[in-house]
């Protein structure tokens, strides 16, 4: 299994600013997920980060607002730019894990004021 | 979109109830059906995978079945405690990488004592 050390757990930002979210993992891993889950929604993916690549992103996020980094096999980040109300969610990451299941950080609460 | 649809939302039982919750899903293209649990800021974990139509799979007093041509799949609850308190989360591949999954917006359980 593989044991994902997500950071900051919660943050609390004024609307217009910036956070990142870091999340590195204790193996060297090929595919890092990262996932939002807006309040009453489901978990949604964002975007699949590949390293030594531009991350892959699903429709409806774009990398001008999400902007992702994955400068090595064990870690990546995850930027939440420009941030407005509409941006408090749970924001997870996710690393492939064996052949049968997904490997999750802690997750990050963001609410946005 | 391959949507998953989750029910009942919400569920409160008492400690000792048995309990099961719904995932329904497209069934064209299947490949593999998670579902896991979700505590207040933990990280979601795995409970099953499921990939073969009639699939049952069990671990302590909870167990899933699986239905890959009508598209459902049943989480059960035997003898319910205050510590299964938690969000049932299902999911769906629909590629081959484990972490590329589409998520259902959950059930959450509260289990009184």
């Amino acid at each position: 299994s593989a044991v994902i050390s997500q950071k900051p757990s919660r943050d609390i930002c004024q609307r217009g600013t910036s956070l990142t979210i870091q999340c590195q993992v204790d193996s060297q891993v090929t595919m890092m997920f990262w996932y939002r889950q807006q309040p009453g929604q489901s978990l949604t993916l964002i975007a699949t980060a590949n390293q030594g690549s531009e991350a892959t992103y699903e429709s409806g996020f774009v990398i001008d607002k999400f902007p992702i980094s994955r400068p090595n096999l064990t870690f990546s980040t995850l930027t939440v730019s420009n941030m407005s109300p509409e941006d408090s969610s749970i924001y997870l990451c996710s690393v492939d894990g064996t052949a049968t299941e997904a490997f999750f950080g802690q997750g990050t609460r963001l609410t946005v004021v | 979109i391959l949507n998953v649809e989750q029910s009942p939302q919400s569920l409160h039982v008492q400690e000792g109830d048995s309990t099961n919750f719904t995932c329904s899903f497209p069934s064209s293209n299947f490949y593999a059906l998670h579902w896991y649990r979700w505590e207040t800021a933990k990280s979601p974990e795995a409970l099953f995978v499921m990939t073969l139509n009639g699939d049952e799979k069990k671990k302590g007093r909870i167990s899933a079945t699986l239905n890959t041509k009508e598209g459902y799949s049943y989480l059960y609850i035997k003898g319910s405690q205050p510590e299964d308190s938690a969000t049932y989360l299902c999911a769906r591949n629909y590629g081959g990488s484990q972490g590329n999954l589409i998520f259902g917006k959950g059930t959450k359980l509260s289990v009184k004592p």
